[in-house]
């Protein structure tokens, strides 16, 4: 049973543009949402976290926006760069708990 | 310093060998973690350390098995796997149990033949 469910899989954009990953959970109980940024052969970086009182974070180009009453969350990826290629993992937790639950992943390609 | 280190970064081995993993943070970090991440799939967790004791395990087979020698230190022993074990093994490292943020290390690619 896949706790947060991710879209597009995959998306190709153009070198400046805006890349947009969304994430929907069911748990109410998830109290905070990473997003994990993956390249090939390397291990996932934690890239920008939220929690439910928060409803945007912007971190550089990055920016996660949180609609709690949806239970959805987002990746906008502002000016994208050849350099974001990567495959990208939303994540959530509940306070006090070790498991990470993550969606399915979305390879973006920025094409120059 | 959010650093994870893992070795060897890549590992061959027979059905028949015996290998171990090996895993290392400087963080003070007292909650460790193996993953196995498939081609294009998320981490998947396998073990959970606490305070250097097994706290978790997510029904791994027993031809995994794990060892935390110390806070800093973290091994997974290796024995009669199978060519479906193939994967990228994951280590990372969090403050606590109860503290969300995991770091995780580069990975080891395993090639069971």
């Amino acid at each position: 049973q896949q706790q947060v469910k991710q879209s597009p899989q995959s998306l190709i954009v153009q070198k400046g543009g805006i890349s947009i990953i969304n994430c929907a959970y069911e748990n109410t109980a998830f109290d905070y949402f990473p997003w994990y940024q993956q390249f090939p052969g390397k291990g996932p970086a934690l890239l920008i976290a939220i929690r439910p009182d928060v409803s945007e974070k912007k971190e550089g180009r990055f920016t996660i926006s949180f609609n709690k009453s949806a239970k959805q969350f987002s990746l906008h990826i502002m000016d994208s760069q050849p350099g974001d290629s990567a495959t990208y993992f939303c994540a959530a937790s509940r306070s006090n708990d070790y498991k990470l639950s993550f969606g399915a992943g979305t390879t973006v390609t920025v094409r120059a | 310093d959010t650093e994870v280190t893992q070795t060897p970064k890549h590992l061959v081995m027979g059905m028949t060998n015996k290998k171990s993993l090996k895993c290392e943070q400087h963080m003070g970090h007292r909650a460790m973690y193996w993953y196995k991440q498939k081609a294009k799939k998320p981490p998947e967790l396998m073990f959970v350390y606490s305070y250097e004791k097994l706290s978790i395990n997510e029904s791994v087979p027993s031809r995994f098995s794990p060892e935390c020698p110390n806070s800093s230190l973290l091994n997974l022993h290796l024995h009669a796997l199978q060519p479906e074990d193939s994967a990228l093994y994951l280590c990372a490292s969090s403050q606590g149990v109860a503290i969300e943020t995991q770091y995780f290390g580069p990975g080891t690619r395993l090639l069971v033949l």
